[in-house]
């Protein structure tokens, strides 16, 4: 399986700032990664697919980056709805494995 | 808009069998495209466990794929998720979803949290 793993871990941020989560694959997935955002006691929501291409309704905020091993993700402008979770996943092989998560908090 | 949705007991007994039903709406599950499932132990990460194309074909994750069925019945515009065997480990929120451009998930159930226990 391909090991994919996101840093930080968590993060303490306040609004208006700019974030970046990072996420490193295990070995090459060209640009087959994705990001979500889930929230407390919800599903997750696709934010970015194809390493860099935002999903339909998605603010433009949001920003992704990288191939094959080394990808970001980037918020531009942090807004009150913007703390979560935000997981990575890659699409390359099955079977397509997530990064543990980052945990985006209120500083 | 698809929407899909969990359905299937809370609770499991240790060596049981777990059973969901993701019912879909907004699409038939005849279209071209791979309906899944997914897990996420309490506080925990995301496990993918295995998805189905419109075909009939499967494909699990090797971790599971001795205890895993998933099968469709397109008469009822639904999939469903076996996972024999349980045990502890097992507990966990069950999202169904649907899956393109390879594993994508482009869209999620609202989750279903499975306990085992005695």
């Amino acid at each position: 399986d391909i090991q994919m793993t996101q840093s930080p871990s968590s993060l303490s941020a306040s609004v208006g700032d700019r974030v970046t989560i990072t996420c490193r694959a295990s070995q090459s997935i060209r640009s087959h990664l994705n990001w979500y955002q889930q929230k407390p006691g919800k599903a997750p929501n696709l934010l970015i697919f194809a390493a860099s291409s935002l999903q339909s309704g998605v603010p433009s905020r949001f920003s992704g980056s990288g191939s094959g091993t080394d990808f970001t993700l980037t918020i531009s402008s942090l807004q009150p709805e913007d703390f979560a979770t935000y997981y990575c996943q890659q699409s390359h092989s099955t079977p397509p494995t997530f990064g543990g998560g980052t945990k985006v908090e209120i500083k | 808009q698809v929407q899909l949705q969990e359905s299937g007991p809370g609770l499991v007994k240790p060596s049981e069998t777990l059973s969901l039903t993701c019912t879909v709406s907004g699409s038939s599950i005849s279209s071209d495209n791979y309906w899944g499932w997914i897990r996420q132990p309490p506080g925990k990460g995301l496990e993918w466990i295995g998805s189905i194309y419109h075909s009939g074909s499967t494909f699990y994750n090797p971790s599971l794929k001795s205890r895993v069925t998933v099968s469709l019945d397109t008469s009822k515009n639904q999939f469903s998720l076996k996972l024999s065997s349980v045990t502890a480990a097992d507990t966990a929120v069950y999202f169904c979803s649907r899956e393109m451009a390879g594993t994508t998930i482009w869209d999620w159930g609202q989750g279903t949290l499975v306990t085992v226990s005695s």
